[in-house]
């Protein structure tokens, strides 16, 4: 059983349009990590949220944690074909897990110019 | 470059040979994990460390794996008896247990067992 669904899991997109991944559970998360993945390497932290609520944006991504703390969002906007990747969501439980971080099994995002 | 660390970056073995992948974690990060990763999937959990302690095994982590912190520093992993099915991403992340759910990644050990 995946704890955290991804969806969708693989986009293809033309530059310049906008896009939403979404990552959902029925488990509360402490917190939940957004990373990016190219092929062959490990994933890179783009961003936490802690908060329910919470909304961050890094340049032309924004980052939304759900109220109940078991949902995330990322939206892109104006998609360049530097974004193509594998777009992961961990989840971190409590402390007494060892905020072991769980992921979901990803969004490959194509973004072609 | 502080980042975490893992070597080797590539290992072709064959079935039934025992490897070994390094993680040198950023440094005076108390945790560290490891995972395991298949093509088109989401990182697995192998197991993680807090300082030299070895908190939490997945069961995953069959009999033929072992992993340590002997010192609270660098871990090692090693698989004892490789069969195909453990071809995969291995990675280490760290983390400082003050800041609780950061984890930072290597860039991994690409394994193939032939």
């Amino acid at each position: 059983t995946q704890l955290l669904e991804q969806s969708p899991q693989f986009l293809s997109i033309q530059e310049g349009e906008n896009l939403t991944v979404y990552c959902n559970s029925s488990s509360v998360f402490s917190s939940l990590q957004w990373y990016r993945q190219e092929p062959g390497e490990g994933p890179v932290l783009l961003v936490t949220v802690v908060t329910g609520g919470e909304v961050k944006k890094l340049k032309r991504l924004t980052f939304q944690f759900g109220d109940a703390r078991k949902d995330s969002s990322l939206h892109i906007t104006a998609a360049q074909p530097g974004d193509t990747g594998l777009y992961l969501c961990a989840g971190a439980r409590s402390l007494e897990y060892g905020n072991k971080l769980v992921f979901g099994a990803g969004t490959i995002l194509r973004v072609k110019s | 470059d502080t980042g975490v660390s893992q070597d080797p970056r590539h290992k072709i073995t064959k079935r039934g040979q025992n490897v070994t992948f390094r993680c040198d974690p950023i440094s005076e990060h108390n945790r560290l994990y490891w995972y395991r990763q298949t093509l088109g999937q989401g990182p697995e959990f192998l197991t993680y460390f807090q300082n030299e302690a070895q908190l939490e095994k997945s069961r995953l982590l069959s009999d033929r794996f072992s992993a340590e912190r002997p010192k609270g520093s660098f871990s090692t992993l090693e698989i004892q008896r490789t069969e195909q099915g453990d071809s995969a991403m291995y990675l280490c992340a760290s983390s400082l247990i003050a800041d609780g759910t950061e984890a930072f990644f290597g860039q991994g050990t690409r394994l193939t067992v032939v």
